[in-house]
């Protein structure tokens, strides 16, 4: 089934520990995202890619990290987790002629 | 960079009566918006979406309207009905190089009371 793929559902993090929140896409769209939502304040970019090999940040880049080695993957690195990055976490994607952005189903990162 | 604001936060309606929900953005080179719907423990899933060149758009129950020179969007859901209940988030975008950032409202929650 296309779509977007994200793992692992859900994590539980000690503060301080490293962790990679993983997103596939398979419909080969050249631009995938990556936002957090909160309640109250809704989703909030945080890093972008327009195509492989290329990023860039969004409104809510610190504490993370992306990098885009291909064209389906896209994941994202908390380098020394903070209880402040407790959130849920979508990746997304689009084709380069702005039609429909498809988000996979998420993850709950709780960092402890 | 473009804001959007989202209203109401909470909504509740009768199942049949109409919801409406209404959004502003700041950036006047926001030329794309759509509307997404999220139900619980999923992620957002596109409903509509309305481009600049276009005032009104409609999809069976759902329309969105567009006022660019308000810079406001709205979402009309008709003859509701309880699976209609979600979270729905509007969003703008700016067109950039080769992406389409999405900028979202905060979202309403949308109940409705069979």
């Amino acid at each position: 089934i296309a779509g977007i793929t994200q793992a692992p559902t859900s994590q539980i993090l000690a503060a301080g520990r490293r962790m990679t929140l993983r997103c596939t896409q398979d419909m080969r769209h050249n631009a995938m995202y990556w936002y957090r939502q909160d309640l109250g304040l809704g989703l909030r970019l945080i890093h972008y890619s327009n195509t492989a090999g290329t990023t860039g940040k969004g409104e809510v880049p610190d504490g993370y990290s992306v990098s885009r080695a291909n064209t389906d993957d896209f994941p994202l690195t908390l380098a020394s987790a903070v209880p402040s990055q407790t959130s849920v976490y979508f990746c997304a994607s689009s084709d380069a002629r702005g039609t429909e952005a498809f988000f996979g189903q998420g993850t709950r990162l709780t960092v402890v | 960079g473009e804001n959007v604001e989202q209203h109401p936060s909470t909504l509740s309606v009768q199942e049949g009566d109409s919801a409406v929900i209404k959004c502003t953005y700041s950036d006047s080179a926001s030329n794309y918006f759509p509307w997404y719907k999220q139900e619980l423990g999923k992620g957002p899933q596109l409903i509509i979406d309305i481009r600049s060149n276009v005032g009104e758009k409609k999809d069976q129950r759902i329309a969105v309207t567009l006022n660019k020179t308000a810079k406001h969007f709205s979402l009309h859901i008709t003859e509701t009905q309880p699976e209609d209940s979600a979270v729905y988030f509007c969003a703008a975008s700016t067109p950039g190089a080769g992406s389409y950032q999405l900028t979202f409202g905060k979202g309403t929650k949308l109940s409705v009371i069979p």
